[in-house]
């Protein structure tokens, strides 16, 4: 099955610099990568997703690019902010063959002032 | 904007007694799942639910789960005989597909507490 790997467990910044978060999977068939967003106590919540026919997809200041070839994705923030500070989880699928998500271990991010 | 709503928020129950946590889908999503996140871990899948059938299950998911639609609205997941590792928050999630879009919300979780 599917599994997914994901990198720095943690992450402080600075408010105002960038963070980046990577994931590797190890299915070649998985074709969809969401990103969510995990405050404390609360629902994990989809901020961005990239299909594999895409290699980059950006909203706002949240960006994400896929390498199908190495297998890997990546999460960007750039000018990050202090409500930003979540964990953040990764996760891959494929959508043709099944609807489960597998989910990479999280990143806490702490931006701090 | 369409929200999964799970009920209870929070159960304390004893060891080896059965719980039931319930789930109120997005009305027009077709696909049904039940997650689990263990304190400070990933967000663990258990099962899928299509057509009123399992679609899919993990190795989680074994002999003390099961899963029901009672009614056009509700699903539910119960835990029979529990024990001390099924502390955890339990997250119900739904998606209109599986194939288009697959965009998967999630509840705001039950968190289950035994012992």
């Amino acid at each position: 099955g599917e599994n997914v790997e994901q990198h720095p467990s943690t992450l402080s910044v600075q408010e105002g610099d960038s963070a980046v978060i990577k994931c590797t999977y190890s299915d070649s068939a998985s074709n969809y990568f969401p990103w969510y967003k995990q405050e404390l106590g609360k629902r994990p919540q989809l901020i961005i997703d990239i299909r594999s026919n895409v290699g980059e997809k950006k909203d706002q200041r949240i960006a994400v690019t896929l390498n199908k070839t190495a297998k890997h994705f990546s999460l960007h923030i750039t000018e990050t902010q202090p409500e930003d500070s979540a964990v953040y989880f990764c996760a891959a699928t494929h959508t043709g063959t099944a609807s489960k998500l597998t989910f990479g271990t999280g990143t806490r991010l702490q931006v701090t002032l | 904007e369409p929200e999964v709503t799970q009920t209870p928020s929070h159960q304390v129950t004893q060891m080896g007694q059965e719980v039931i946590l319930r789930c109120v889908p997005i009305s027009n999503h077709l696909y049904f799942y039940w997650y689990r996140q263990i304190l400070g871990q990933k967000v663990e899948f258990l099962v899928s639910f299509y057509n009123n059938e399992i679609s899919e299950k993990s190795e989680i998911f074994d002999d003390q789960f099961s899963v029901e639609r009672p009614d056009g609205s509700n699903f539910t997941l119960k835990i029979r005989s529990t024990k001390l590792e099924d502390s955890a928050m339990y997250f119900c999630a739904s998606s209109e597909y599986r194939v288009k879009g697959n965009t998967i919300y999630f509840g705001e979780g039950s968190w289950l507490t035994v012992v």
